[in-house]
Parts: C-alpha cells; sequence; structure tokens
C-alpha cells in the first residue's frame, strides 16, 4: 500500500534560515507528490506538488524535487520567515484509487525572529 | 469567493451519543472527501463522493460511521453510538473532479470532535 514518511517535528529556526524538511515514500504506481502547510487555525493548503519524476515543485519560495531513485519528495527553502510558521504534511495520491490522498505525520515548524 | 465550510466548528459529545458533521464544499465541486485527523497524525481519508454517490468508502472504520450527499452538494457525516476514540478533527475537501487536470483538494477548516 501507500505511505509517507516524513520528518518529525518539531523544527524551530531562526528567521532566515535554510529549511529542509525530509519526505519520503512507498507507492504502487507512479504516484503524484504534495506537499499541504496548515497555517495555526487555518485549513490545510495545497503548497506544491509534482506529478512526475525529476519535476520541481515550487511555490512561495519552498521547492521540491520529485526524485524517484529515492523515492524522496523533501521540501526546501533558503531563507524561512516567521509567516513560514505552520505544520507542513507531505502526501501523495496514487494507483487506481489516485484521487485519494496518504498523508505523512506533519511536521511542526516554527520560526523566531 | 466561499472556501469549503464546515458545521460545527467545534462538537463536544458524551459517549454513546450520535453525532452529525456538515460540509458545504466549494460551488461547481462533483467530487467530495472525508478526512480523520487524530492528534499528531496526518490526514487519513474515509470516504470519497461523485455527485450524490459514494464511490468509495473502505475508509469508514466501522459501521457507526456513515455519510450521505443527497444532492451533490451538501455532505453531512454521521457517526452513530460515539466512542473516545473517534475523538478527532474531521476533514472535508472538495474538488472540480476526481481525476484529471482540475483534481486539486480544496480543504475546509474542519469540525473538531471531542467524545466524553
Amino acid at each position: 500500500g501507500n505511505s509517507v514518511t516524513q520528518m518529525e517535528g518539531p523544527v524551530t529556526l531562526s528567521e532566515e534560515a535554510f529549511l529542509t524538511i525530509n519526505c519520503t515514500y512507498t507507492a504502487t504506481g507512479h504516484p503524484s507528490l504534495f506537499w499541504y502547510v496548515q497555517y495555526p487555525g487555518e485549513g490545510l493548503q495545497l503548497l506544491l506538488k509534482a506529478t512526475k519524476a525529476d519535476d520541481k515543485g515550487s511555490n512561495k519560495g519552498f521547492e521540491a524535487t520529485y526524485r524517484k531513485e529515492t523515492t524522496s519528495f523533501h521540501l526546501e527553502k533558503g531563507s524561512v520567515q516567521v509567516s513560514d510558521s505552520a505544520v507542513y504534511f507531505c502526501a501523495l495520491r496514487s494507483g487506481g484509487s489516485n484521487y485519494k490522498l496518504t498523508f505523512g505525520k506533519g511536521t511542526l515548524l516554527t520560526v523566531n525572529p | 469567493g466561499a472556501g469549503v465550510s464546515q458545521t460545527p466548528s467545534n462538537k463536544v459529545t458524551e459517549k454513546g451519543k450520535y453525532v452529525e458533521l456538515r460540509c458545504d464544499p466549494i460551488s461547481g465541486h462533483t467530487a467530495l472527501y472525508w478526512y480523520r485527523q487524530s492528534l499528531g497524525q496526518g490526514p487519513e481519508f474515509l470516504i470519497y463522493f461523485q455527485g450524490t454517490g459514494a464511490a468509495d468508502d473502505s475508509g469508514l472504520p466501522n459501521d457507526r460511521f456513515f455519510a450521505v450527499r443527497p444532492e451533490g452538494s451538501v455532505s453531512t457525516l454521521k457517526i452513530q453510538r460515539t466512542e473516545r476514540g473517534d475523538s478527532a478533527v474531521y476533514l472535508c475537501a472538495s474538488s472540480f473532479s476526481a481525476s484529471g487536470g482540475v483534481n486539486e483538494q480544496f480543504f475546509g477548516p474542519g469540525t473538531r470532535l471531542t467524545v466524553l
């Protein structure tokens, strides 16, 4: 079956630090990969996605590259801001049930000024 | 524009009671999904509707859980004889379709259910 393993938090950084949140996956077929973000008091929002190997998703300064050889989709940002403080979820969608999202457990990021 | 809305935002009930959780999807979205997020976990799929019919209810944990979408818009998740283990945030999402290029799922803010 499908599964997602992501780096456990919490992660605490200072403003302008470099961010990496690791995500690896197991999936049938050729999954599409996603990062969702949940800001305090808000619903889940799609941050970025990649639908095939070697694709790079990017948004708001965040990037993640679909690495089939390592089954990974690590999230990176070169310089975090206080406003990036949130919970980040790696997710995939694959196989015959390609409407069904499978999520990791989430990583809480806190950025201090 | 209006996003996905869920009511109530919080629900506290006693063990053994019946609860209903409501989801209003984005207008025009034919696909609707329910997920459950337990504390410290990511969301887990419960059920998916295409129009009025439940196309996949394989994620419902047992027969105490049931969901309907009678007119292809608003959906209600119903939980009978609630148990303390049902305490979680219940998330609803909708999309234009379940596949193809317009299948991004938009999530509501969730209903936090607490069973005492």
